[in-house]
């Protein structure tokens, strides 16, 4: 089973500023890789597939980057609606299919 | 604009059988997976399995003994039975469309794209 490996756990940020969320998975996902934003009481929301490509609908503010094992999530400039949880998941290798544990978005 | 509506059971007692069903309203159900994800309270999400319209499935295998999912095409709905619950499945359920696209052998993948409300199952004696 591949794990990811989500970090920081919680980053304190101030809106505008540029939040980095880092996962690392234990193997190769290939781009097999999703990002999503999950807010208190809310499903999950896709926002990267791909590794690198917004989903549809999604600011250009967010950015994925990365292949293999190490991939980032770019938050460019935050909005006050952007602070939040945000999970990987992994595609490559299934079943089973996993998540990371998620970074919070917390405000400074 | 595709909605999924799910429901079940949300109070179980230790050794009972997790029920839920997720409906499929406004698009296509071929083409597609469509999955289970569950989230512990103050937790991350745990994948459990999923099913095609035709009925292929994949399961967690830390789950596999204990998960069924199936799919009435007829209805455009597919469900999740977990059996012999205990408080470690105490979780939010969602259901979930899943999307790959692309052709064999450079298939990619979409992500889950639309979601399910949540159906909040607690598991007590």
């Amino acid at each position: 089973e591949i794990v990811l490996t989500q970090s920081p756990a919680t980053l304190s940020l101030s809106p505008g500023e540029r939040a980095t969320l880092s996962c690392r998975a234990s193997q190769s996902v290939s781009s097999y890789l999703a990002w999503y934003q999950q807010k208190p009481g809310q499903a999950p929301r896709l926002l990267i597939y791909d590794a690198s490509n917004r989903a549809t609908g999604i600011p250009a503010r967010f950015s994925g980057s990365g292949s293999g094992t190490d991939f980032t999530l770019t938050i460019s400039s935050l909005e006050p609606e952007d602070f939040a949880v945000y999970y990987c998941q992994q595609r490559s290798n299934w079943p089973p299919s996993s998540f990371g544990q998620g970074t919070k978005l917390e405000i400074k | 604009q595709v909605q999924l509506q799910q429901w079940g059971a949300g109070l179980l007692k230790p050794s009972e059988t997790l029920s839920l069903t997720c409906a499929v309203y406004g698009g296509s159900f071929s083409g597609y997976y469509w999955s289970w994800i569950r989230q512990p309270p103050g937790k991350g999400l745990e994948w459990i399995g999923e099913i095609n319209h035709s009925g292929s499935t994949n399961y967690n295998p830390s789950l596999k003994s204990r998960v069924t999912i199936s799919v009435d095409t007829s209805k455009n709905q597919f469900s999740l039975k977990l059996s012999s619950v205990t408080a470690a499945d105490t979780a939010v359920y969602y259901c979930a469309r899943d999307v790959w696209f692309g052709e064999p052998p450079r298939w990619r993948y979409y992500g889950m794209d639309v979601w399910g409300q949540g159906t909040t199952v607690t598991v007590s004696s």
